[in-house]
């Protein structure tokens, strides 16, 4: 069974950035389809982005473009989700996601952003 | 464009049993959802991937009160013998083009 472990609480200040990790037990990342979501507080899920194992490409949501990045490092089996130029309106749970051949979530990281 | 349409809340007695829908938009009909569980200050939990003929394939431990069907473009969840755990936000999801992932806006189920 796959289990996503991710990295805990970062305050930023704006105008920052913050990365956020998710390692990987149980599967190895370059079999699955590695996602980031985020939920603002009181709000709904918010899909960011995603990898597509089957032509190594990395897709992002229009609305985080220029200011994403997500990166693999495959020797260990941890996946990484990097925003910059943060402003209060990320203020979110960020969570690493599956939604391949497998599904799963990871259990979150709270991102807050204040000065 | 690919949207996802849920009522924003619900409820259903304790041991009763409730039914929720998520619709598909016009020209998406066939494509298959997941559902996902979201308990008060919890991450969300896989339940069901839930195809357009109404099969689905169950997470891990998710239990049998949990059952999923389909009719045309609706999609839905059915939860039996409530329980309060139960109380939760309920959201499905899709995929797009490509890898492409699409949420609905989700469901706030009430156990009464």
């Amino acid at each position: 069974q796959v289990q996503l472990v991710q990295s805990g609480a970062e305050v930023k200040k704006p105008g920052a950035s913050v990365k956020v990790s998710c390692k990987v037990s149980g599967y190895t990342l370059t079999e699955l389809s590695m996602h980031w979501v985020r939920q603002a507080p009181g709000k709904g899920l918010e899909w960011m982005g995603g990898f597509d194992p089957e032509d190594g490409e990395t897709i992002y949501a229009q609305k985080f473009q220029g200011r994403v990045t997500m990166t693999e490092d495959t020797s260990t089996d941890t996946a990484y989700m990097e925003l910059s130029s943060l402003r209060s309106e990320d203020t979110a749970v960020y969570y690493c996601s599956l939604f391949g051949v497998v599904i799963n979530w990871g259990q979150g990281t709270l991102v807050t952003v204040s000065s | 464009q690919l949207v996802l349409t849920q009522s924003p809340s619900a409820s259903a007695s304790l041991g009763a049993s409730v039914k929720l829908t998520c619709t598909l938009s016009s020209g998406h009909s066939s494509y298959a959802i997941a559902w996902h569980q979201q308990q008060p200050e919890k991450g969300p939990r896989y339940l069901m991937k839930l195809n357009s003929d109404g099969s689905h394939s169950k997470g891990d431990g998710i239990p049998d009160r949990f059952s999923g069907s389909s009719s045309g473009a609706e999609r839905y969840l059915t939860i039996s013998s409530l329980q309060s755990e139960d109380e939760a936000d309920y959201y499905c999801q899709t995929w797009g083009t490509g890898i492409y992932v699409v949420f609905g806006g989700g469901t706030k189920l009430t156990v009464l």
